[in-house]
Formats: structure tokens, C-alpha cells, sequence
């Protein structure tokens, strides 16, 4: 039973560009959620997707926006690249039913120099 | 708002000490999630325990029990007879249950830094 899957697993880019990360979520999960999370501090909510639509967004700019796809699996792409969005990007997948527990993937490591 | 604090930015012990890790939550529901989740040093967060809100019962699994207090909202996680292969940042998680819209987002404390020497 493959776990959450994301790619690809490092990214660099320069300050400007645009970026677009996959996440494939755990079988049988319906929900994904995405997460930055800084060097030495804990993962920031960015937004969570089900059905397609965005359900819940964190205090992120429109540079961040997302998609979901008919098979469940999510796309994150960050507009304008900053330095400060320089982190390892998380995805968690859950069953949107009961509030399930998220399962993460390994991440994305984005360098923005 | 949600807010979650691990006081605790790093602990270090000897091999087979045991060992807690603390997280205070604050929230305005009645109704919520707790959780913890480990991340070695892949990356990768690894899921621990879920608890909700109603169910104030300590749980054990192997090594590794917590113990929830409402009362002080509190949600402390024991390791007994650490080993090295313990060694990660362990965070401590909150949502909550009814929110318009459905989303569940997780919000995390700052992590705790545990290293288990030999």
C-alpha cells in the first residue's frame, strides 16, 4: 500500500520564477493538504483540497495556489518566488469523512536563491 | 485561534532514561484533536497518536504512553527507556472538529529537539 508520495524531492529556483510541486495522496484518501514549513519550526498550513475545491486556506498569499485533480492527487504552485519561501513543503493526505488523521509524504526541499 | 507550545526546544538524554515532552494547546472548541508526530531527520512526519477531545484516557503503546489533562490542557508525551533510534523532533498537533467549509487544518507547536545518546 504505497504511502503519500511528493516530487519532486529538491527543488531550486531563483527569486521570480514560478514553481509547481505533486503530491499523489495515500490509496483510498480523498483530501489533501499542503504545508511549508520553515527551517527549525513547525509545518504552517497553507490550504486543504477536497472534491476540487479549496476548503480551508492558512494565512498565505495568493502566490500560493493550488489544485486538485479528479484521481485526488494535488498540485501547489508558488508564484513570484521569494527568498523567504525557501522551506520544505509538506503534503498530507486524509479521508475528509470524520476529520481523519493526515498522513504526510517526504516533502520538498525548495531553495530559492 | 488555535495555538500550540512546546516549551521545550531541546532535550538531551543517556540511553534507556525516560523522557517527556510537553505541549500546552489553547482553543475555543469543545470539540478538537490532538496529536503527535515524530520527524526524523529524513524529513518525513510520521504519525504518532490522535486523540480527541472527549476521551481523557492515558494511552500506552510499547514505550511510548500520553497522558491528556483538560483541565490543564495539556497533552505530555513519555518515552520510557529511550533509545538512539528515538532521536528526532517530535510536534505536538491541534485541530479542530467543526469548521465551515470542512477543513481540518493541523496547527503545530515550534517541535521538540529529543537526541538519546549512547
Amino acid at each position: 500500500d504505497a504511502g503519500v508520495t511528493q516530487s519532486p524531492t529538491h527543488l531550486i529556483k531563483t527569486r521570480g520564477q514560478q514553481v509547481t510541486l505533486r503530491c499523489s495522496p495515500k490509496s483510498g484518501h480523498d483530501t489533501v493538504s499542503w504545508y511549508q514549513q520553515a527551517l527549525g519550526q513547525g509545518p504552517q498550513f497553507i490550504f486543504q483540497y477536497y472534491e476540487e475545491e479549496e476548503r480551508q486556506r492558512g494565512n498565505f498569499p495568493d502566490r500560493f495556489s493550488g489544485h486538485q485533480f479528479p484521481n485526488y492527487s494535488s498540485e501547489l504552485n508558488v508564484n513570484a518566488l521569494l527568498l523567504g519561501d525557501s522551506a520544505l513543503y509538506l503534503c498530507a493526505s486524509s479521508l475528509f469523512e470524520g476529520r481523519d488523521t493526515q498522513y504526510f509524504g517526504p516533502g520538498t526541499r525548495l531553495t530559492v536563491l | 485561534a488555535q495555538k500550540v507550545t512546546q516549551a521545550q526546544t531541546e532535550i538531551s538524554v543517556v540511553e534507556k532514561e525516560d523522557v517527556t515532552l510537553d505541549c500546552v494547546y489553547e482553543t475555543r472548541d469543545t470539540t478538537y484533536y490532538l496529536f503527535w508526530y515524530k520527524q526524523p531527520p529524513s524529513g518525513e512526519l510520521v504519525f504518532l497518536i490522535r486523540r480527541n477531545s472527549f476521551d481523557e484516557q492515558n494511552e500506552i503503546s510499547g514505550r511510548y504512553s500520553w497522558n491528556f489533562q483538560k483541565s490543564t490542557s495539556s497533552f505530555n508525551f513519555t518515552i520510557t527507556a529511550s533509545q538512539v533510534v528515538d532521536s528526532a523532533v517530535y510536534f505536538c498537533a491541534l485541530s479542530e472538529a467543526l469548521i465551515t467549509g470542512g477543513g481540518n487544518k493541523l496547527t503545530f507547536g515550534t517541535g521538540t529537539q529529543l537526541k538519546v545518546e549512547l
